[in-house]
């Protein structure tokens, strides 16, 4: 079974922070991972990876991909307030055309 | 990307009730997806809302508690029926935009419903 987990589960940093978030997958046909954004309901797109080794960026995030090691990262440099929410990841397999999440990491950025 | 209108944006029901959600897409698309978020966990895919037929279930969800309609290429609907506190989540529909191999998925504001 398709399974993708996140760490850590929760953090709460200081403005200004740099933190790094943890997602590692295991699936039987690999396609795509996706960042995503989740501050009250719906989830925004970050990013989309799917070659190893290539940093994706936006501005104070970015986010690289480990096709060998099944695993991903999203870092966020210079930490505002305004970051505070859920981070999703979540893999899209290759025949299924639907995306597996992770539980999420709920980060808090205190001023 | 897509935009999407989902409806309503909350309700609190009645035990026993069913409420029906709306999805509107601004263009047209071939898959659409609803999911279901418990509080304090993450995105649960209900099913995939195909167009023309049924949908497509996933394991621990069934067409008489979920039942879908697709009745064109930009509009869903997912309906909770005998509705329970158990049912308390966000739901949210989604859709998938090929982009060459891969997907870009885009969601709905999502629908935050209340049991009581």
């Amino acid at each position: 079974e398709d399974k993708v987990v996140q760490s850590p589960l929760s953090l709460v940093v200081h403005e200004g922070d740099t933190v790094t978030l943890n997602c590692s997958y295991e699936v039987t046909n690999f396609r795509s991972l996706l960042w995503y954004k989740q501050e009250k309901k719906a989830p925004t797109f970050l990013f989309m990876l799917t070659s190893s080794g290539i940093e994706k960026k936006s501005g104070r995030l970015s986010s690289i991909l480990d096709k060998k090691e099944l695993f991903s990262i999203l870092n966020i440099t210079a930490t505002q307030t305004g970051d505070s929410a859920i981070y999703l990841c979540a893999v899209e397999e290759e025949y299924g055309n639907k995306l597996v999440f992770g539980a999420g990491t709920i980060l808090r950025v205190k001023s | 990307s897509a935009v999407i209108s989902q409806k309503p944006s909350r309700d609190i029901c009645q035990r026993g009730t069913s409420l029906t959600i709306q999805c509107q897409v601004d263009s047209q698309v071939t898959m659409m997806f609803w999911y279901r978020q418990q509080p304090g966990q993450s995105l649960t895919l209900i099913a995939t809302a195909n167009q023309g037929s049924e949908a497509t279930y996933e394991s621990g969800f069934v067409i008489d508690k979920f039942p879908i309609s697709r009745p064109n290429l930009t509009f869903s609907t997912l309906t909770v029926s005998n509705m329970s506190p158990e049912d308390s989540s966000i739901y949210l529909c989604s859709v998938r935009r090929p982009t060459g191999r891969t997907g870009r998925y885009t969601f709905g504001s999502g629908t935050r419903l209340t049991v009581v």
